[in-house]
């Protein structure tokens, strides 16, 4: 069975730019995850979707906005990008239901704001 | 606020040492607790633990979870210099806005030969 993919793998923006990401969940998993990981925070949960619906979100601005689609890949967008924005970028896939949280993560996407 | 922490932050071993990593967490609404193992790239998964399943082994590398003190240890004997990565506990939790995953900074191993 392949496992999560995401792309782009690196990117490079400017500030001000906008970027989108996307994430190909597990075949059979419906939820899908993002997290964006720095050296200073750690890992930190930006929202999840299942089922084409945002299920869950943490703390983030509302610059940081996603979607999912019916074949349950999801992308992810930041606008107005900031030099904090960069990140590796990492979403994450499960069966979202019947207690089988189990996430795996896909190698995740390199962001660099300049 | 829910929260995870992890001891310690850095380790330093030698091929063949035990270690034992602790995770301890504050959640609301506990479901289950998660290790990983995080090399270059993204993190892989290695144990679940939750109420019914407080205890996993697999080959040098074992977990167990204790609801009462709120925390969870993974002890990893005889280790290898493949075993250097930094390790992630995570908890999922009911409550506030994050129902998802909670994690804690890490804990970096580095086995030396």
């Amino acid at each position: 069975k392949a496992g999560v993919t995401q792309t782009p793998r690196y990117l490079i923006k400017t500030r001000g730019q906008q970027v989108t990401l996307s994430c190909s969940p597990i075949s059979g998993h419906r939820s899908v995850s993002w997290y964006q990981q720095t050296p200073g925070q750690g890992l930190q949960f930006l929202f999840e979707y299942f089922s084409e619906t945002q299920r869950n979100k943490g703390n983030f601005p509302g610059r940081f906005s996603g979607r999912q689609f019916s074949n349950s890949r999801s992308e992810m967008n930041v606008s107005t990008l900031e030099l904090g924005d960069s990140a590796l970028y990492l979403c994450a896939s499960s069966h979202g239901t019947g207690g089988q949280e189990t996430q795996y993560f896909g190698p995740g996407t390199r962001l660099l704001v300049l | 606020e829910d929260k995870v922490v992890q001891s310690p932050l850095s380790l330093v071993v030698h091929e063949g040492d035990t270690v034992t990593l602790n995770c301890s967490y504050e959640v609301t609404n506990f479901r289950s607790l998660l290790w990983y193992k995080q090399e270059k790239k993204a993190p892989t998964f290695l144990f679940m633990l939750t109420s019914s399943g407080i205890e996993k082994k697999s080959g040098r590398l074992s977990s167990i979870l204790d609801k009462k003190e709120l925390s969870s240890i993974l002890n990893i004997t005889a280790t290898q210099t493949g075993d250097s990565a930094i390790y992630l506990c995570a908890v999922i939790g009911y409550g506030g806005s994050q129902g998802n995953l909670i994690f804690g900074k890490g804990t970096k191993l580095s086995v030396k030969p």
